[in-house]
């Protein structure tokens, strides 16, 4: 089975950084994702890694660390919009994702 | 309609009752997907297709059945309905079954069962 773990929730002020980690352990890896979900709405795409190592798309960054099972999401320069629920999900060896039970981020003014 | 859509929005339904989640996608995606998510849990794969003609059982399938009859439809039914079924269901669906293809989610159906 998996094993995905990542906090539940986290606090933060508008114009700051946050870092989202989520530890992993799977049978097989073939990626991880970050969604975005805001209340009552659907998941959304964020990122995608494969490789060790940071991705950045704007705001947004994804590091991965396969040795170790761990990745995280950072957000910076948070803005009230940010506020939701951030899903880590692994890929594992059939393809299928598992995902954590998601941490809720709210921001504060 | 663009993206990926599911019908009802929500329902209410009495224990024991048969009941049919609707999913439709015009992205012409080979995989769909159905996911349940409750308070806690993140979401969890109740069944999947990686092409038409073709199912799978993910996590938690017990209770549930679906058909994948051509490419963009992909019902999932609750034969009898029980009170632990009371969740929020999302259909996703993803170019291909594997690698990098993101998923992209509907809008959710928000069920409980009486």
């Amino acid at each position: 089975g998996q094993n995905i773990d990542q906090p539940t929730e986290m606090t933060a002020t508008e114009g700051a950084i946050v870092q989202i980690n989520c530890t992993y352990q799977t049978s097989g890896f073939n990626g991880l994702f970050w969604y975005q979900q805001h209340a009552g709405e659907a998941p959304t795409f964020l990122s995608y890694n494969v490789l060790d190592g940071l991705e950045e798309k704007g705001r947004f960054s994804s590091f991965l660390s396969r040795s170790k099972g761990y990745s995280y999401l950072l957000l910076k320069e948070l803005q009230m919009k940010d506020s939701a629920s951030y899903l880590c999900a692994v890929s594992s060896n059939d393809y299928k994702l598992s995902f954590g039970a998601g941490t809720t981020v709210t921001v504060r003014a | 309609i663009a993206g990926i859509t599911q019908a009802p929005t929500s329902q209410i339904l009495a224990a024991g009752r048969r009941m049919t989640l609707r999913c439709t996608q015009d992205m012409r995606h080979n995989a769909m997907y159905w996911y349940r998510q409750d308070l806690g849990l993140g979401l969890r794969l109740i069944h999947y297709s990686n092409t038409a003609g073709t199912t799978g059982k993910g996590e938690v399938p017990d209770g549930y059945s679906v058909s994948r009859a051509n490419t963009d439809d992909f019902p999932l039914t609750l034969a009898s309905a029980v009170p632990s079924q009371t969740s929020v269901y999302f259909c996703a669906s993803s170019d291909q079954a594997g690698g990098s293809d993101e998923q992209f989610f509907g809008p959710g159906t928000r069920l409980t069962v009486l």
